[in-house]
């Protein structure tokens, strides 16, 4: 079965500095996508970043990587010189094969960070 | 500008209501998903439809059902409401076209049953 385990319910971290949330998968599938969403208090799900199995590169977004190990099954997210307006609900999320056309995304549970001044 | 919006913000209902909650895309999308979230469970998929009158059944279908009459509108229908519906719901849309298909997603319906 597919799975996407964020292990930190919540983290905090200082105004500029880097900061690493955490995203592990388990599935069978030979190709799939791996995906970083932001949802601020407002709750609107803001699309981040985008992984394809596949890609030979880390994907980057502005100040967004993705820190992707394929052997490790694991696509943690750094966000560089974080913001105030970087606090917010971060979610992984994977499509494998078995999405197919429709795109199905399986979600973690979710990394609250809190950035301070 | 990518748009998909919910029909309200927050809604309000008694037990044993039949709800209606709405959602449009306007970027002719193929597919269309409706989530539900709550603490500590992240997003968890109702059902989704993948063209117009065709859906298939989420992870947690049971006490929903959807209804996909135009490509544009996706609806997902409480047909008895119960307070364990309680919950943030989430629709989203997708295209086939690029290759990350990421899915947008609306503002999010509250909807409280009492």
């Amino acid at each position: 079965a597919q799975k996407i385990t964020q292990t930190q319910p919540g983290m905090f971290v200082q105004e500029k500095e880097a900061v690493t949330l955490d995203c592990t998968y388990d599935t069978s599938d030979p190709s799939y996508g791996l995906f970083w969403y932001k949802q601020p208090s407002s709750g609107e799900m803001i699309f981040l970043i985008y992984q394809g199995s596949y890609d030979q590169q880390n994907a980057t977004e502005g100040r967004y990587s993705l820190n992707f190990q394929k052997a490790r099954k694991s696509a943690n997210l750094v966000i560089s010189a974080s913001q105030l307006g970087d606090s917010a609900m971060y979610f992984c999320a994977m499509r494998g094969v078995r999405g197919g056309a429709t795109n199905k995304l399986i979600f973690g549970t979710g990394t609250l960070l809190a950035v301070q001044p | 500008d990518v748009k998909v919006t919910q029909s309200s913000r927050y809604l309000v209902k008694r037990t044993g209501e039949k709800v209606f909650l709405e959602c449009v895309q306007d970027m002719d999308h193929e597919n269309m998903f409706w989530y539900r979230q709550d603490p500590g469970l992240g997003l968890r998929l109702i059902y989704f439809s993948y063209d117009v009158k065709m859906k298939e059944k989420g992870d947690i279908p049971e006490g929903y059902s959807v209804s996909r009459e135009k490509k544009e509108r996706f609806s997902l229908i409480l047909e008895s409401a119960s307070t364990n519906q309680t919950s943030m719901y989430l629709c989203a849309s997708s295209s086939l076209v690029n290759s990350a298909n990421e899915q947008f997603f609306g503002p999010g319906t509250r909807l409280t049953v009492l």
